[in-house]
């Protein structure tokens, strides 16, 4: 079967840096994605990471180690329009490509 | 990028009837997926809908209970059979860029949701 954990809530202050961690157990992993969810809204991709390392695109970067089963989210310069849930998910091949989400990070940012 | 719009966008339905839910993307797509996910949970894969073939169902969902028609590559519908409360939820179709690249570049659009409340 496959699992991911991440924490189930985050609170930072606005101008500050946060750190999603997730990790994870699967079989046929390819790659770790996040995804961000506005309330009421659809999940939106931030960012794929297939290979070990650092990926950056903006105010958000994100890691992946394969050997670890491990990777984060990190958002700088927070926004108050950060507040939202933050998945981590596991793109994995059993026959067929598919993505499967873990629970989700409530990120709350304070002014 | 792929645009997605889903159809009804929320319904309430009574127990023990169905409900078929649209969803047309504006251009053609290899793979859909079907998620449901609860009001500030997780989203949890139904199945996958590939077009000329029957949909794979993931562990806990079943085709009598959940059929899935992908007549093309545009478009998809998933219905919620004899429903109970416990159906209710938010109805998700997603697609997904460039399939079958997993080691680079992967994205997958989500439409905006069908909110199904079952009494």
């Amino acid at each position: 079967g496959q699992s991911l954990e991440q924490p189930s809530e985050v609170t930072a202050v606005e101008g500050a840096i946060v750190q999603i961690n997730c990790t994870y157990q699967t079989s046929g992993f390819y790659g770790l994605s996040w995804y961000q969810q506005h309330d009421g809204g659809a999940p939106t991709f931030l960012s794929y990471n297939a290979l070990d390392g650092l990926e950056e695109t903006g105010r958000f970067s994100s890691f992946l180690s394969r050997s670890d089963s491990y990777g984060y989210l990190l958002l700088q310069e927070l926004q108050m329009k950060d507040s939202a849930s933050y998945f981590c998910a596991v793109r994995v091949d059993t026959g067929g490509f598919k993505t499967i989400f873990g629970a989700g990070t409530r990120l709350f940012v304070k002014a | 990028s792929a645009v997605i719009s889903q159809k009804p966008s929320r319904d309430i339905c009574q127990r023990g009837t169905s409900l078929t839910i649209q969803c047309q993307v504006d251009s053609q797509v290899t793979m859909m997926f079907w998620y449901r996910q609860q009001p500030g949970q997780s989203l949890t894969l139904i199945a996958t809908a590939n077009q000329g073939s029957e949909a794979t169902y993931e562990s806990g969902f079943v085709i009598d209970k959940f059929p899935i028609s992908r007549p093309n590559l545009t478009f998809s519908t998933l219905t919620v059979s004899n429903m109970s409360p416990e159906d209710s939820s938010i109805y998700l179709c997603s697609v997904e860029d460039l399939p079958g690249q997993a080691f680079s570049y992967n994205e997958q659009f989500f439409g905006p949701g069908t909110r199904l409340t079952v009494l």
